[in-house]
């Protein structure tokens, strides 16, 4: 199974709304990630967990806020979103060693209004 | 942090032709540099990568190149085919790092467009 799945596929929130974005591996991947991706723009890297303990934030808004239950789950806590965060939220799972391949799931289209 | 320049940022080929694409990175430490190929309204899919110790890879079609004096690796598609149209990303990446995760920084891609 070398699949990262997302649920859900579509999301469209309110910006007073609470909602959350999860993501589930089954490859024995260490290190999980959370990366955003804006229409025509690379995936920019939002969050980095290795072995379920967060290693990496990159200067996000706490209106996003990750959670990592366990070794296969990632989920991403969305509060008071702004418009200017409607994005393609893609979760990636990898091992945690040197240069080894990031697999994204199929990604949460989030709309914000 | 590591910054990632790739060129060019579209790229229209006849079928059977060759396409290349260019990246330049910044930090001497990067050790890991995969491209990825994404279709419209899908997810990112790696198609090659190279490590720091190798200076050429080659799978079938595609081929990597990497000059670590120069900080720089190239993305070569050769007998181009309809089915290789996308955005194609290079990425890179310091990983190794107790903790760290594998971070990638990606360049800006390049849409590539093959042409019957």
């Amino acid at each position: 199974d070398t699949e990262v799945t997302q649920t859900p596929k579509h999301l469209v929130m309110g910006m007073t709304n609470k909602k959350s974005l999860k993501c589930e591996q089954h490859m024995g991947h260490r290190a999980m990630y959370w990366y955003k991706q804006k229409a025509k723009k690379p995936p920019e890297l939002m969050f980095v967990y290795s072995y379920e303990k967060l290693s990496i934030n990159e200067s996000v808004p706490s209106r996003f806020s990750p959670e990592c239950p366990n070794s296969s789950l990632l989920n991403l806590h969305l509060h008071a979103l702004q418009p200017e965060d409607s994005a393609l939220y893609l979760c990636a799972s990898s091992q945690e060693n040197r240069g080894t391949e990031a697999f994204f799931g199929q990604g949460t289209r989030l709309t914000v209004v | 942090g590591e910054n990632v320049e790739q060129h060019p940022s579209t790229l229209s080929v006849q079928e059977g032709d060759s396409a290349v694409i260019k990246c330049t990175y910044s930090d001497s430490a990067s050790n890991y540099f995969p491209w990825y190929k994404q279709e419209l309204g899908k997810r990112p899919q790696l198609i090659i990568d190279i490590r720091s110790n190798v200076g050429e890879k080659k799978d079938q079609r595609i081929a990597v190149t990497l000059n670590k004096t120069a900080k720089h690796f190239s993305l070569h598609i050769t007998e181009t085919q309809p089915e290789d149209s996308a955005v194609y990303f290079c990425a890179a990446s310091r990983s190794g790092v107790t903790g760290g995760g594998n971070k990638l920084t990606f360049g800006t891609g390049t849409q590539l467009k093959v042409e019957l």
